[in-house]
């Protein structure tokens, strides 16, 4: 069957260590997302790419940073420039609109935390 | 700028009851709309999707939305809840040009017994 698998699950990150979340799909989609979601705040978009090579910043993304060699993968790193890194993050990827399966699907997180 | 609001954080709601969860968003377009619910440490699941057409659409798990454009709403219903509705569910925006999700604050169904 066809996903998005998120890995770890869970991801504990020193003070100022980088981690890495990875984020592959087997869709076909061009299109990967990553997002933030903190309590009470909803889902907040960091990175997005379009294509394979070209990615663009999202609303939140100071401290984060990704890279899109394969259309397969999205990693994310989160950098010790992110001040406040805990939260639970999602990855999505979405099928252009012209398809008639159009829309996103989402993994199943990662909950990183900072020890 | 697109937003979506959902106004209530809770609802409670008694095990066969109606639901109703309330979604309102500002675009200058009609707008893809989406609701997802998502289980505790999970990821979000699509229930369903407004593209054109019917205003009314029906889901997976016996959920529908309506979308009235007149008031910029996309409110979720269910005729009867069960337990295993119990989740946060949110409602999600995108708008024209590249496909951009936003998505409201969320909304934590309760279900009594």
């Amino acid at each position: 069957d066809g996903g998005i698998t998120q890995s770890p699950k869970y991801l504990f990150r020193k003070e100022g260590q980088n981690v890495t979340l990875s984020c592959e799909q087997n869709l076909n989609h061009d299109a990967m997302y990553w997002y933030r979601q903190d309590p009470g705040q909803g889902l907040r978009l960091i990175y997005y790419s379009q294509i394979v090579n070209d990615f663009q910043k999202g609303d939140i993304a100071e401290g984060y940073s990704v890279s899109r060699e394969k259309k397969e993968s999205f990693p994310l790193t989160v950098t010790s420039a992110q001040k406040n890194p805990t939260a639970f993050y999602l990855c999505a990827s979405s099928a252009p609109r012209d398809r008639g399966e159009y829309g996103y699907t989402f993994g199943s997180g990662t909950r990183l935390t900072v020890v | 700028a697109q937003s979506v609001t959902q106004p209530d954080i809770h609802i409670t709601v008694s095990e066969g009851a109606s639901l109703e969860l309330r979604c309102n968003y500002s675009y200058g377009a009609t707008p893809y709309l989406f609701w997802y619910v998502q289980s505790p440490g999970q990821g979000l699941q699509l229930l369903l999707k407004y593209f054109s057409g019917d205003t009314l659409v029906q889901g997976i798990k016996g959920f529908e939305a309506e979308f009235k454009r007149s008031q910029s709403s996309f409110n979720l219903r269910k005729p009867s809840v069960h337990w295993s509705d119990a989740a946060e569910y949110f409602c999600a925006l995108a708008g024209t040009g590249f496909q951009k999700l936003v998505f409201g604050t969320g909304t934590r169904l309760l279900v009594s017994p």
